[in-house]
């Protein structure tokens, strides 16, 4: 099975702007989940979707959305960016059973 | 509420030598305990997990973890270490099949020295 996969790589994008990264899970799982990742904060849950709908929701402003296709596929949008967005951002898929398997994760520098 | 603590930012063993590192978890109910390992710019690669059953869990690479409910704790162990082995180490905890939510610590560095 191929394994989750986040696109793009790497972005870098100007204070002000909005950004859309996209995740397709592995074959099979339902529930895909996106973490922000900072040398500051660590690894912090952003939110899950789980068939279609947002299942869990972390602190993040409202800047922070998500959403989730009907084939399973995510795409998480942040307006508005600011310095601070600047992070490693995660997506990971799961079959719904606790174990969560990652991508290799979307680099996004804002300037 | 739900909290992992590392109480290691870093780490720095010998090759050979043996590993231990510490995570201690509060969660309300039984919780589902992960570590994963990341080296760097990459994402993160799940080394071993507790559900339910045998409280010694063995993973991948040689690691085992043994959850201890009386101390709220799920260390960390390999008995001896590879230079392949450095990365950074994250213990994690979730609800399970309730949801898929996981809360990570901030991570333990791990340097070997030669």
């Amino acid at each position: 099975k191929a394994g989750v996969t986040q696109t793009p790589r790497y972005l870098i994008k100007t204070r002000g702007q909005q950004v859309t990264l996209s995740c397709s899970p592995i074959s099979g799982h339902r529930s895909v989940s996106w973490y922000q990742q900072t040398p500051g904060q660590g690894l912090q849950f952003l939110f899950e979707y789980f068939s279609e709908t947002q299942r869990n929701k972390g602190n993040f402003p409202g800047r922070f959305s998500g959403r989730q296709f009907s084939n399973s596929r995510s795409e998480m949008n942040v307006s508005t960016l600011e310095l601070g967005d600047s992070a490693l951002y995660l997506c990971a898929s799961s079959q719904g059973q606790g174990q969560a398997f990652f991508g290799q994760g979307t680099r996004l520098t804002v300037v | 509420a739900q909290s992992v603590t590392q109480p290691d930012i870093h780490i720095t063993v010998s090759e050979g030598a043996s590993l231990e590192l510490r995570c201690n978890y509060s969660y309300g109910a039984t919780p589902y305990l992960f570590w994963y390992v990341q080296s760097p710019g990459q994402g993160l690669q799940l080394l071993l997990k507790y559900f339910s059953g045998d409280t010694l869990v063995q993973g991948i690479k040689g690691f085992e973890a043994e959850f201890k409910r009386s101390q709220s704790s799920f260390n960390l162990r390999k008995p001896s270490v590879h230079w392949s082995d450095a990365a950074e180490y994250f213990c994690a905890v979730g609800a399970g099949n309730r949801d898929d939510k996981i809360i990570f610590g901030k991570g333990t560095r791990l340097h070997i020295l030669p």
